[in-house]
């Protein structure tokens, strides 16, 4: 399962709050992605990482911010969610030795 | 606007039938990825398409590549239940692992 988990795995919020989400992985992968998933839009790419402090913005970025301070650890914000990022959530991680991309658990976010 | 689209978007079909899905993007992209999910739960790799005419087989799915035609197809053979879900492919134009997805096939299979 290419060692993500991502917290929290379930998350009811309400509109305006701001919400944190976590990606870890075990195995020191430089390329980190978050990805929203909604009906009707396959998946869409919201920030990405190739190293410790080195991020930038994907198609859907609006709203959204990342960090990534150690190797393991990328943490999607939202400042102050609203309704439309009701979604869930994916964290991939790309190993340098493949072009595949693995995923994990995800997170199902719902803001009221 | 880059564009991947995926047809159909709904197959239900019979066991041991065979059938198709279609990927069609709209830019050239070095890589072509397909991916499963179950209802509830996170993408399963399938396959990597690296190159013109590539193919690929895993039990009865194969998928094949046609970069000239943009074109990418996943063909199921002989369906069973266990292969009902939705199938996503997805593309990177920019070799750079930012993929675009398509919007998914949701497949049922029936006894």
């Amino acid at each position: 399962d290419a060692g993500i988990t991502q917290s929290p795995r379930h998350k009811v919020t309400e509109t305006g709050t701001p919400v944190t989400l976590r990606c870890h992985q075990t195995e020191n992968h430089r390329y980190m992605y978050w990805y929203r998933q909604d009906p009707g839009h396959g998946l869409r790419l919201i920030h990405y990482s190739y190293g410790v402090k080195d991020t930038d913005k994907g198609e859907v970025s609006d709203g959204y911010s990342v960090s990534r301070s150690k190797t393991e650890d990328f943490l999607l914000t939202l400042e102050s969610a609203t309704s439309s990022q009701t979604s869930v959530y994916f964290c991939a991680i790309t190993p340098g030795s493949t072009d595949t991309q693995y995923f994990g658990p995800g997170t199902r976010l719902t803001v009221l | 606007e880059l564009k991947v689209e995926q047809n159909p978007l709904f197959l239900s079909m019979q066991e041991g039938k065979n059938y198709t899905i279609y990927c069609n993007y709209s830019t050239t992209s070095d890589r072509l990825y397909w991916y499963r999910q179950d209802p509830g739960k996170s993408l399963e790799s399938l396959f990597v398409l690296l190159s013109n005419g590539a193919v690929k087989q895993e039990g009865r799915l194969m998928a094949s590549l046609d970069t000239k035609a943009r074109l990418s197809t996943l063909h199921i053979t002989a369906a069973v239940h266990d292969l009902s879900a939705t199938y996503f492919c997805a593309v990177d134009p920019d070799s750079n692992y930012q993929l675009i997805w398509g919007a998914g096939t949701k497949l049922i299979i029936k006894p």
